[in-house]
């Protein structure tokens, strides 16, 4: 199963409000979790299920989406969110991830 | 509180072989399943394989599959992964990370460890 990210690249200022969304090959109802990713680091668990907040993760960061469509939204963009966001799939194996949304700092 | 931490990384040549090992801590190993996911320099994450919670069911990417072998010793709290017939484009950062404990949710990974490097040498 594919994932599409888009854009690749977004450029944001802080207290912006911005979306990411991650498109399926095929459908795969709620299984999509997102992660965000900082230089260096190991990624973090943001949603799962599609929208469900992990928890100790901000209430600025919401997913919605099933089937094949798929968003993240951050409702006003802090400093600490810059950062690369990854969507992935886990209906199925083999598990795949979108090629990720790099945001930086406009 | 929950640790993963990798060790094995090296460079080795094409060809090679090399056996990855991730040791956790602050939860009951045994109850979880595990995966291996890598990034290469520069790029996205990719999935390598996952073991369920017994050892029992193991699953591969087709990038890896029939090189690559991964396994557990939940008597030592460990999960590893075996390299084999290593390629230049093996090189990556290797991360192990642990299944999320909710229900329907598996292939979730609420934890993971920091990262060992593979470099394949042509």
């Amino acid at each position: 199963i594919q994932l599409t990210q888009s854009p690749s690249f977004l450029s944001a200022s802080v207290g912006d409000r911005v979306t990411i969304t991650c498109r399926a090959s095929q459908g795969i109802g709620s299984y999509l979790a997102w992660y965000q990713q900082k230089p260096g680091k190991a990624p973090k668990l943001l949603i799962y299920t599609a929208s469900t907040l992990q928890s100790e993760v901000p209430s600025r960061f919401s997913g919605s989406g099933s089937g094949t469509e798929f968003t993240l939204t951050i409702s006003s963009l802090q400093p600490e969110d810059f950062a690369t966001y990854y969507c992935q799939q886990f209906i199925a194996y083999p598990i795949t991830f979108g090629q990720g949304t790099r945001l930086e700092i406009k | 509180e929950v640790q993963l931490e990798e060790f094995g990384g090296d460079l080795v040549q094409r060809g090679g072989s090399l056996r990855l090992s991730c040791a956790v801590s602050g939860f009951t190993f045994r109850d979880y399943a595990m995966s291996w996911v890598r990034q290469a320099p520069g790029k996205g994450l990719e999935w390598v394989a996952g073991l369920s919670a017994s050892g029992t069911s193991s699953y591969y990417a087709d990038s890896v599959k029939g090189r690559v072998t991964i396994t557990r010793d939940n008597a030592k709290n460990t999960l590893y992964l075996q390299l084999n017939s290593l390629r230049v484009e093996d090189t990556a950062v290797y991360f192990c990370a642990k299944d999320h404990p909710g229900a329907m949710v598996r292939g979730v990974f609420d934890y993971w460890g920091q990262g060992t490097l593979v470099t394949v040498s042509s």
